[in-house]
């Protein structure tokens, strides 16, 4: 069975440019995740999705980020503009269901460098 | 928001050797989880915890709750050269979301 997919698995990009990653979870997962990982950090929820509604997206800047899980299947997170500072590793996690058991299963990430 | 706190934070040992991480919380959590991630890949679930005080094997590590529900502990033992990597304690904060640590870095040497 094919896991979580990532793409682009890397990016280099200058500052003020937007930028966009894209999500395939594993086929019959309902919730997706977005997470951000500074350097030496363990990740940090984006946005969390239920099928297609995002349910929770309070630490997602606004200002700047977006996210889409149309049709409830793959999604695509968006920073325009970037800044230096959102040179991170963004990973993608998927789960079967929402309930505290239910195992996330990440993807490879996107490692973005801003220059 | 919750912060997870693991010690040490990088480790430099022996193939062959155990090894002991914890992760500690002034809160009081549900659920332990313990992840691992390679370079250039996400985190893979290890062992997860629902009880306080359950102790949980798989293969060479062992995980347990802590009584008080404010710490977890990791051990592998008989390192071997794959156990590189580095180990994060997690916890779930309301319905889903995972809360990491900052991770436990480990080096082996040959």
């Amino acid at each position: 069975e094919a896991g979580v997919v990532q793409s682009p698995r890397y990016k280099i990009i200058e500052k003020k440019q937007p930028v966009a990653f894209w999500c395939n979870p594993i086929s019959g997962h309902n919730t997706l995740y977005w997470y951000l990982q500074n350097l030496g950090q363990g990740p940090e929820l984006l946005i969390r999705y239920e099928n297609e509604e995002a349910v929770d997206d309070s630490q997602l800047p606004k200002d700047r980020f977006s996210a889409e899980r149309l049709k409830g299947v793959d999604s695509t997170l968006k920073i325009q503009p970037a800044e230096l500072g959102d040179s991170a590793v963004y990973l993608c996690a998927s789960s079967m269901g929402q309930g505290p058991w239910e195992t996330q299963y990440f993807g490879p990430g996107t490692r973005l460098l801003v220059l | 928001g919750q912060q997870l706190n693991q010690s040490p934070q990088s480790m430099f040992i022996q193939e062959g050797e155990d090894v002991s991480m914890n992760c500690t919380s002034s809160s009081i959590f549900n659920t332990w989880l313990w992840y691992k991630q390679d370079p250039g890949e996400g985190p893979v679930l290890l062992i997860a915890l629902y009880k306080a005080g359950e102790l949980t094997s798989n293969g060479r590590l062992t995980a347990q709750f802590g009584i008080t529900r404010k710490d977890s502990f990791l051990n592998i033992s008989a390192s071997i050269p794959s156990d590189v990597g580095i180990y994060f304690c997690a916890t779930t904060q309301g319905a889903q979301k995972l809360v990491f640590g900052q991770g436990t870095r480990l080096t082996i040497n040959p």
